[in-house]
């Protein structure tokens, strides 16, 4: 079975200050693993995927198959990046995405 | 290009009674799906069509629960009758292609309140 577990409900930082969002999945197969973000008044949207490995507003994430994480990490957080932010996971082949519960970034001026 | 749209944006209806929910996918995209948003939760995928083709029903609550997309680009998703535990945003999504690992795009959602 397909699991996305993101520990921080609620995450709190002060601006310029580094940023890690956890999430750690569970699959046994090989996982294709996704970011997604919300903005205020702002539809769900994909911030990143781990298959093209590239960073998105200064967001990048690791796919760690050893730890089975995912994190999220920025080296300098802005007022922009508040947002609520979903990690998911989608299974080989045509399987369904499974998102996490979320957890709300709040960046602090 | 237009986004998934979605109506109506607010829905407060009394237990017990019907409510259906609309949605236009993104012009050109073959997948659509339909999650449940439960306050403080991600979204839980009910229903993800291919065209008009049912790929994945398997989360859809069918004994109350039910939807469909007639010529495989609009579709409607119906709670007939509703329950208080069924409060939630309703999302859309689209993909031009099958599978979770596809990139979906989002509606605005339609956020039901059953009392």
């Amino acid at each position: 079975a397909q699991r996305v577990t993101q520990p921080e409900k609620l995450l709190s930082v002060f601006k310029g200050a580094p940023v890690e969002l956890k999430c750690n999945y569970s699959y046994s197969g090989s996982p294709e693993l996704f970011w997604y973000v919300q903005y205020s008044r702002q539809r769900l949207q994909l911030l990143l995927r781990h298959i093209s490995r590239e960073s998105i507003k200064g967001f990048t994430a690791d796919l760690n198959k050893g730890e089975t994480s995912f994190h999220l990490k920025k080296p300098f957080a802005q007022e922009e990046d508040s947002a609520m932010y979903y990690c998911a996971l989608s299974g080989q082949g045509a399987q369904k995405l499974v998102f996490g519960q979320g957890t709300r970034l709040t960046i602090n001026p | 290009e237009a986004g998934v749209a979605q109506s109506p944006r607010y829905k407060i209806i009394e237990k017990r009674q019907s409510v259906a929910f609309w949605c236009n996918p993104i012009s050109g995209h073959a997948t659509l799906y339909w999650y449940q948003q439960i306050l403080g939760q991600g979204p839980k995928l009910l229903i993800q069509f291919q065209n008009n083709g049912v790929v994945d029903d398997s989360q859809l609550p069918k004994d109350r629960f039910s939807a469909e997309r007639l010529k495989g680009v609009d579709s409607t998703l119906k709670i007939q009758p509703a329950k208080l535990e069924d409060s939630a945003v309703y999302l859309c999504a689209s993909s031009s292609a099958s599978g979770g690992a596809e990139t979906q795009y989002f509606g605005p959602g339609t956020r039901l309140l059953v009392l």
